[in-house]
């Protein structure tokens, strides 16, 4: 089964500094990586997705994510952040052929105005 | 349309009660999901449904939990005999499925509950 690790739980930062959020997961086969987002009080929604193909991808709201296969990495950084990226951040993975979702425990990212 | 709906958005019981939450996917949307989310930890999968295939119970904790989907679109999710363990947020997801890729999933807001 696939696990995923999300490590700093809690991270706090000033407006225009810069955010990067580690995910590992473990799993030996193909898989694709999400990136989602729950801001507060709102449903958890997509913030960005790998599949296959150009391992940077960039998703909504300045966020882009590395996919390094042979770390097992799916790293979601963001160069500026703004007030309005505070919100918890979930990595996700799904092995091919597998619907289920395996989420890593998430980060709460608070950005102080 | 409108997206997945739940309800109710808060339930509280006494412990050792049975509680049904309820899921209403997006139209149109064959694959259907749980999960829950407790404190502190990241979504744990629970059951899916994919149209009239068997369902894919492998994540129900216990065998206080089931779920049923009825005519591919509602879902309940039962857990009976209610533990202070079962306190979480219930979260219910849908998506289209061609069968041959990974199809986005779209979150309800989530069922929280709280066992006394």
């Amino acid at each position: 089964a696939q696990s995923v690790s999300q490590h700093n739980h809690h991270v706090i930062l000033s407006e225009a500094a810069s955010l990067e959020l580690g995910c590992n997961y473990s799993y030996g086969g193909t898989v694709n990586l999400f990136w989602y987002v729950q801001y507060p009080g709102q449903h958890l929604q997509l913030l960005l997705k790998y599949f296959s193909g150009d391992p940077l991808v960039k998703g909504i709201k300045g966020f882009e994510a590395e996919f390094i296969k042979s770390k097992f990495s799916f790293n979601l950084r963001k160069p500026s952040v703004q007030w309005s990226d505070t919100a918890e951040y979930f990595c996700a993975v799904n092995a091919k052929g597998n619907n289920r979702l395996a989420f890593g425990k998430g980060n709460q990212v608070v950005v102080i105005p | 349309g409108a997206g997945v709906s739940q309800s109710p958005s808060n339930k509280v019981t006494e412990k050792g009660k049975d509680v049904e939450l309820r899921c209403d996917p997006i139209s149109g949307h064959t694959a259907l999901y749980w999960y829950r989310q407790s404190l502190g930890q990241g979504l744990e999968f629970l059951i899916y449904f994919q149209g009239n295939s068997a369902p894919d119970k492998s994540g129900l904790p216990s065998d206080r939990f089931s779920a049923e989907r009825t005519g591919g679109s509602v879902s309940t999710l039962t857990i009976q005999r209610t533990q202070q363990e079962d306190s979480a947020v219930y979260l219910c997801a849908s998506s289209q499925h061609d069968g041959l890729s990974y199809n986005e999933q779209f979150f309800g807001p989530g069922t929280r509950l709280t066992v006394l």
